[in-house]
C-alpha cells in the first residue's frame, strides 16, 4: 500500500509569483485536506477536497486554490504569493468524505523571499 | 479557533510512562478528540482517537475525563523513538464535512 506522497520536497520563490504543489493520495482514499504549518505552530486547515470537488475551507483567502483529479490526486494553488505564505505545507488524505483517519504526507516546504 | 490548550513542553525518562496532558474544554458533545505526533517536520503520525469512552491502542491509551473538558494521552514505556511533538486536535463540523483544530502541540523529550 503505498501512502501519501508530495511534490515537490522543497520550493523556493518570490513574492507575487504563483506556486503549483502536488499531492498523491494513499490507495482506496478518496478525500484530500491541505494544511498550512507555520514554523513552530501547529498545521491549520485550508481545505478539504472530495470527489473533486471542494467541500469545506478554513480561514484562507481566495489566492489559495485547489483541484482534485479523478484519480483523487490534488493539486494547491497559490496566487500573488506573500512573505507570510512561507510555511511547511501538508497533504492529508482519507477513506470518505472527511469524517476518518487522516494520514499525512511527507510535507513541502515553501520558501517566499 | 483554538480549541486545545497544551503544555508546551515535557520530559520522561526512558521506559517510564509519559502522560500527556490536553485542555478542550469548549469542545462540543460530537466533537472528537485526536492525537497526533509529528517527528522533525515529518507529516504527523495518527496515534489514537475517542469521544467520550476511554481508548487503547497498541500505540497508546486515551483517557477522557467525564465532562470532556480534557484528555490524557499516555505512552505506557516511552523509547527514544517517542521524541516528538505530540498534538491534541478536535474534529469540528464544517460546512459539509469535518476539519481538524491543531493545538501548538507538547514537544516531548524522552531521555536516556
Amino acid at each position: 500500500e503505498t501512502g501519501v506522497t508530495q511534490s515537490p520536497t522543497h520550493l523556493i520563490k518570490t513574492r507575487g509569483q504563483q506556486v503549483t504543489l502536488r499531492c498523491s493520495s494513499q490507495s482506496g482514499h478518496n478525500t484530500v485536506s491541505w494544511y498550512q504549518q507555520a514554523l513552530g505552530q501547529g498545521p491549520q486547515f485550508i481545505f478539504q477536497y472530495y470527489r473533486e470537488e471542494e467541500n469545506g475551507r478554513g480561514n484562507f483567502p481566495p489566492r489559495f486554490s485547489g483541484l482534485q483529479f479523478p484519480n483523487y490526486s490534488s493539486e494547491l494553488n497559490v496566487n500573488a504569493l506573500e512573505l507570510d505564505d512561507s510555511a511547511l505545507y501538508l497533504c492529508a488524505s482519507s477513506r470518505g468524505w472527511g469524517g476518518n483517519e487522516q494520514f499525512f504526507g511527507p510535507g513541502t516546504r515553501l520558501t517566499v523571499l | 479557533d483554538a480549541k486545545t490548550t497544551q503544555p508546551p513542553s515535557m520530559d520522561c525518562a526512558e521506559g517510564r510512562a509519559a502522560n500527556l496532558p490536553c485542555n478542550h474544554s469548549t469542545i462540543s458533545g460530537n466533537e472528537y478528540v485526536y492525537w497526533y505526533r509529528q517527528i522533525h517536520s515529518q507529516g504527523p503520525q495518527y496515534i489514537i482517537h475517542g469521544l467520550k469512552n476511554n481508548e487503547t491502542n497498541e500505540m497508546a491509551s486515551l483517557i477522557i475525563t467525564e465532562d470532556r473538558k480534557s484528555s490524557t494521552l499516555i505512552l505506557p514505556h516511552a523509547t527514544l523513538r517517542d521524541t516528538a511533538v505530540y498534538y491534541c486536535i478536535v474534529r469540528v463540523a464544517t460546512s459539509g464535512t469535518y476539519k481538524y483544530i491543531f493545538g501548538t502541540g507538547t514537544r516531548l523529550k524522552v531521555l536516556a
